[in-house]
């Protein structure tokens, strides 16, 4: 079966742009996570979604960052206007369900750089 | 709330045990173990649900005592191939994961 699809793998881009990263979790998986790994603060859940619906975007850091689930195959998130602290290793995980010992799997993940 | 976890890094001989803990100021329902290789995705080694159980994989093994709400990940006869970064993922309203504890295994 195929694991979680994520792109672009490598993305960069010069601040003030606009970036969407793409996601595709496994069919049949009802919770999309997106979130976000950096040295410095480790790897912070951003926002996830249940059923296509956002569930809790607390860790969404400010208005420029916004995440959309239009279907249960695909999930994006945007980041508009870039800045250069935004640098990070981007992940999106799917799963069959929570607090239920359902692992997430993870995408091999959007290093994303901004100049 | 993060939780936190211990230590922050561990150097091993091929064929040493280590102890990884992980521990939460709330309730959780279930803690969630997983291994990162630089530059790769977070891979899932196993969960444990409130209930204080334990489990094992291989060589690898957890344990979740839901009264302290603390969980520990023993690794026994480590291998080369467990080398990596080890987190520990708490589930209660959302999924929070630790800093991460660097595991280096040497021959």
């Amino acid at each position: 079966d195929a694991g979680v699809i994520q792109s672009p793998r490598h993305e960069v881009t010069e601040m003030g742009q606009e970036v969407t990263l793409r996601c595709k979790p496994i069919s049949g998986h009802d919770y999309l996570f997106w979130y976000r790994q950096t040295m410095m603060r480790g790897l912070e859940l951003l926002i996830y979604f249940n059923n296509n619906v956002p569930i809790d975007d607390s860790g969404m850091p400010e208005d420029r960052f916004s995440a959309k689930m239009p279907n249960a195959s695909f999930s994006t998130l945007k980041i508009q206007p870039s800045e250069p602290r935004d640098s990070a290793v981007y992940f999106c995980a799917s799963s069959g369900g929570r607090g239920l010992g359902q692992p997430q799997h993870f995408g091999d993940g959007t290093r994303l750089s901004i100049l | 709330q993060q939780p936190v976890q211990s230590p922050q890094a561990v150097i091993l001989r091929e064929g040493e045990d280590a102890v990884i803990n992980c521990s939460s100021s709330k309730a959780l329902y279930s803690v969630h173990w997983y291994r990162q290789k630089h530059g790769e995705a977070p891979i899932f080694l196993m969960i444990l649900l409130k209930g204080g159980e334990q489990k094992g994989h291989d060589k690898i093994s957890a344990s979740f005592n839901e009264k302290k709400q603390q969980s520990s990940l023993y690794l026994t006869a480590s291998q080369l191939s467990y080398s990596g970064t080890y987190f520990c993922g708490t589930e209660r309203d959302d999924m929070r994961f630790g800093a991460g504890t660097r595991l280096t295994v040497k021959p």
